[in-house]
């Protein structure tokens, strides 16, 4: 199947470290994405992991993938009111079609 | 990366009209997709348009109802035919500009329906 699945909500406080975590079903994934999308607005990449890294990290932003369990996690320190938005994992699979399988998408609160 | 603009932002529309979504990109790309986001939920592949040919749909869709141009590397259209309430969504372009191997897309702001 291709079921990529999310937690609805986190509420985390102003400066304290998010995780977001992502499951998938698909092992035959080749890169997997994390997507921000803010009230009113459409989808920014954020980051993504190709299918054979363990770990990416880019500013405050730190992606662990764990293949084998197939899990994916987005951790972002120190985390701002600004980044309050929800969040959607995804992935695109090896059969050349270039689809993207979404998240349910979790619901990000940042509390001042 | 691509910079995408979508007309119009936002609408309401009365059920039983049609109406048309431009995406426009700044840059020409490989492949442009069409997405619907339904109101809370996640986004679900419409379409790939592709250029010069019928646009490729996902099972659920079909093109009577999601009719989809691309007449060139920079621009696509999507129409909602005989809209419905249940029509109601937001509809996004997304773009895959083909410069990459990480098959990165990259998204439109989105068209907010409303249909009553």
């Amino acid at each position: 199947g291709e079921d990529v699945e999310q937690s609805l909500f986190l509420s985390v406080r102003e400066g304290d470290s998010s995780v977001i975590n992502c499951t998938y079903t698909d092992s035959s994934s080749t890169y997997l994405y994390w997507y921000k999308q803010e009230p009113g607005a459409g989808l920014q990449l954020l980051t993504y992991i190709f299918s054979n890294m363990d770990m990416k990290q880019d500013q405050r932003l730190t992606v662990l993938l764990n293949k084998k369990d197939k899990h994916l996690s987005l951790r972002i320190a120190d985390t701002q009111t600004g980044d309050s938005a929800i969040y959607f994992c995804a992935e695109t699979l090896s059969s050349g079609t270039y689809k993207y399988i979404f998240g349910t998408g979790t619901r990000l609160k940042v509390l001042a | 990366s691509a910079v995408i603009s979508q007309k119009p932002s936002r609408d309401i529309c009365q059920r039983g009209t049609s109406l048309t979504i431009q995406c426009q990109v700044d840059s020409q790309v490989t492949m442009m997709f069409w997405y619907r986001q339904q109101p809370g939920q996640s986004l679900t592949l419409i379409a790939t348009a592709n250029q010069g040919s019928e646009a490729t749909y996902e099972s659920g869709f079909v093109i009577d109802k999601f009719p989809i141009s691309r007449p060139n590397l920079t621009f696509s259209t999507l129409t909602v035919s005989n809209m419905s309430p249940e029509d109601s969504s937001i509809y996004l372009c997304s773009v895959l500009p083909g410069a990459s191997a990480s098959y990165e897309q990259y998204f439109g702001p989105g068209t907010r329906l409303t249909v009553t």
